[in-house]
């Protein structure tokens, strides 16, 4: 098994770009998560799924966009990139609970200059 | 509004000795509680969780003990190795089913 994949490692975007951070998971787990980690912020959430078709916002939406078409995959999206969403990402999943133990991607480091 | 905070940004312990690391969170209904570790370039992993109908947890070398009413829980390290040299994450949730995160300790084991 995999776990959770994310690509790419490292993006570097110009503000007004838009891209989509990757995210995968082979262990047939219903909730899949993104968050934010920024300094002295600890990990903040962006968007949730508790299945597929069925996604909600976390604690730091706006900006970013995500679709969840099947158990594996969950995309985010960002829009139009600002220096704001300089971030590390990182992609999670769970097969209980959302909120039960949960198994990180490795992130991707994206900075928007 | 940080609801959970991890007041010590770093903690540096001796191999062998006991690491203690805090936490302490605002909202009450709060119901359960995880400890994240994470290394450089990797993906929190997790560690260690406790239900708020219990006030301890034992795994291996690790120990996390909750005190309801101090709203303050604790993740106990013992001993101490220096592959634990890591940052460690507190996490809570509630009824609305989604972790919130501490801004996270980071402990290194000297030799």
């Amino acid at each position: 098994n995999a776990g959770v994949t994310q690509t790419p490692k490292f993006q570097v975007l110009k503000t007004g770009q838009s891209m989509t951070l990757q995210c995968a998971q082979d262990m047939n787990h219903e909730y899949m998560s993104w968050y934010r980690q920024d300094p002295g912020m600890g990990l903040r959430l962006i968007h949730y799924s508790v299945g597929a078709g069925i996604t909600d916002q976390g604690e730091v939406p706006n900006g970013y966009n995500v679709s969840r078409s099947t158990t594996e995959d969950f995309p985010l999206r960002l829009l139009s990139a600002a220096p704001s969403q300089t971030s590390v990402y990182f992609c999670a999943s769970s097969g209980k609970r959302l909120t039960y133990e949960q198994y990180f991607g490795p992130g991707t480091r994206l900075t928007v200059t | 509004d940080q609801q959970v905070k991890q007041n010590s940004p770093s903690l540096s312990v001796q191999e062998g000795r006991i690491s203690i690391l805090n936490c302490d969170y605002t909202n009450s209904m709060f119901d359960y509680f995880l400890w994240y570790k994470k290394y450089p370039a990797e993906g929190p992993t997790f560690l260690i969780s406790i239900s708020s109908i219990k006030d301890k947890n034992e795994d291996g070398r690790f120990t996390v003990f909750l005190n309801k009413s101090a709203k303050h829980l604790s993740l106990h390290i013992v001993p101490s190795q220096p592959g634990d040299s890591a940052v460690y994450f507190c996490a809570a949730s509630g009824a609305a089913s989604k972790l919130t995160f501490g801004t996270g300790t980071r402990l290194q084991v000297t030799l």
